[in-house]
Order: C-alpha cells, then structure tokens, then sequence
C-alpha cells in the first residue's frame, strides 16, 4: 500500500525558515518523479515544485523560485522541500504527491498535508 | 504557463441527477506523438487531500464509479458525474501536465440542491 506522510509545517514569522519532510512506503521510490503542490486555506491548488527520481531534473513555480529548494533522499525513501525567506503568502498545507508516469504526468497519490502558517 | 479556466465555480444538483464541468486551457494540451491529452480531474472532499479520478482526459482511475467521466480534446474538457451520490459533494479541479510546470482550473463546488 502506497504511504506518504507529510511533517514539518508549523507556525514561523516572516522571513524564517522551514523543512518540510514528506515519508514514503509501499512503492520504488526511486523510479518516481514528486512534487510539492500546496493550497492556501479556502483556495485551490497550486503547483510549487517537482524533481525527478533521480533528483537530476528540478523545476519550481516562479512565486517560489530562489527561496524554496527541492531535495529527496532514495536511499531514505523521503522527499523534503527547504523554505526560505517565508512570506505570508506561502502560508497553505504543503502536499506532496506523487507523478503517476514518467517523465510528466498527474498526480496518482498525495500525502495527507502539513500545515505552514506564516505570521507574526 | 498554460492557464486553466472551469466553469462554474460553483453548481446544486438534485441527488440522482447529472452534473456537468467544464475546463478550458490557454493552450492545447494535445500532444499528437502519442495522441493524449495531458489532462487530470481530481476530487477533493473537504479535509482531505485531492484524489485523482481521471488522467489522459477519459482515462478513470482504478476503483473510480463509473458515474464518472471524462471528455474533450485540445483545450476544452469536461468531467460528467451521472446520477450524482451524496459522497460526490466536494471540489472538483482539473490539471494540465502538458508542460513541467503543471497548473490547476480554479475549482468547481458541487453541492446539494
């Protein structure tokens, strides 16, 4: 069975930092490309980044670009997305989600989310 | 980035009837090397994450009702749910994948009439 667990979020101030660590089971890690997708509260969704299985191919959305870096550990089976420079508008759940086929595709499962609130 | 539009936001239907979605992309979302569509219709009940229904535009996924279906090409879709169940209540949003950078319609809220 398919797992994905997300942790990390939490209550920071504007302009701090946070890691945001999402656990994985039941499937090759390795072979698949994840994502970050996160959804402000009472707003849809919105892409923030992905990387491929074998962490050599990244791209982000440009609202997150130059703050936010992507990383994944295969041997670990988890993925991680470290924040920077953390505004109020990066405040949502923070989803990750894997891509049901490569190299580009939907997405097939989601972790259950980790809340960021960014405020003083 | 490919900019995807639904319509309506919002939409009441009585249990047992049909309700119809519709998503338009800025551009198309054909690729004609493989003939598919790289188009997503997810559903997300409230407090819980997204799940994908359908991919390929008409392709449902594993242990998705039937109820459920998918239609279009290019740059207009539709999700249609027949005979609608009072577990279908809940946002629906379609997605692009046609580019690195996946984009997502802004949400349609199914309801109760």
């Amino acid at each position: 069975e398919v797992q994905m667990v997300e942790s990390g979020g939490a209550l920071v101030q504007p302009g701090g930092s946070l890691r945001l660590s999402c656990a994985t089971s039941g499937f090759t890690f390795r072979k698949y490309t994840m994502d970050w997708v996160r959804q402000a509260p009472g707003k849809g969704l919105e892409w923030v980044s992905y990387i491929s299985g074998d962490g050599t191919s990244i791209e982000y959305a440009d609202s997150v670009k130059g703050r936010f870096t992507i990383s994944r550990d295969n041997a670990e089976n988890s993925l991680f997305l470290e924040m920077n420079s953390l505004r109020a508008e990066d405040t949502a759940v923070y989803y990750c989600a894997r891509v049901k086929t490569v190299p580009i595709g939907s997405f097939d499962f989601w972790g259950q989310g980790t809340l960021v609130t960014v405020s003083s | 980035d490919i900019v995807m539009t639904q319509s309506p936001d919002s939409l009441a239907v009585s249990l047992g009837e049909r309700a119809t979605i519709s998503c338009k992309s800025s551009q198309s979302v054909f690729y004609s090397s493989n003939a598919k569509d790289y188009l997503a219709w997810y559903q997300q009940r409230p407090g819980h994450p997204p799940k994908l229904l359908i991919h390929w535009a008409s392709m449902r996924e594993p242990g998705v009702p039937d109820r459920f279906s998918g239609s279009g090409s290019g740059t207009d879709f539709t999700l249609t749910i027949t005979t609608l169940q009072a577990e279908d209540v809940a946002v629906y949003y379609c997605q692009q994948y046609s580019s690195s950078r996946p984009t997502f319609g802004q949400g349609t809220k199914v309801e109760l009439k």
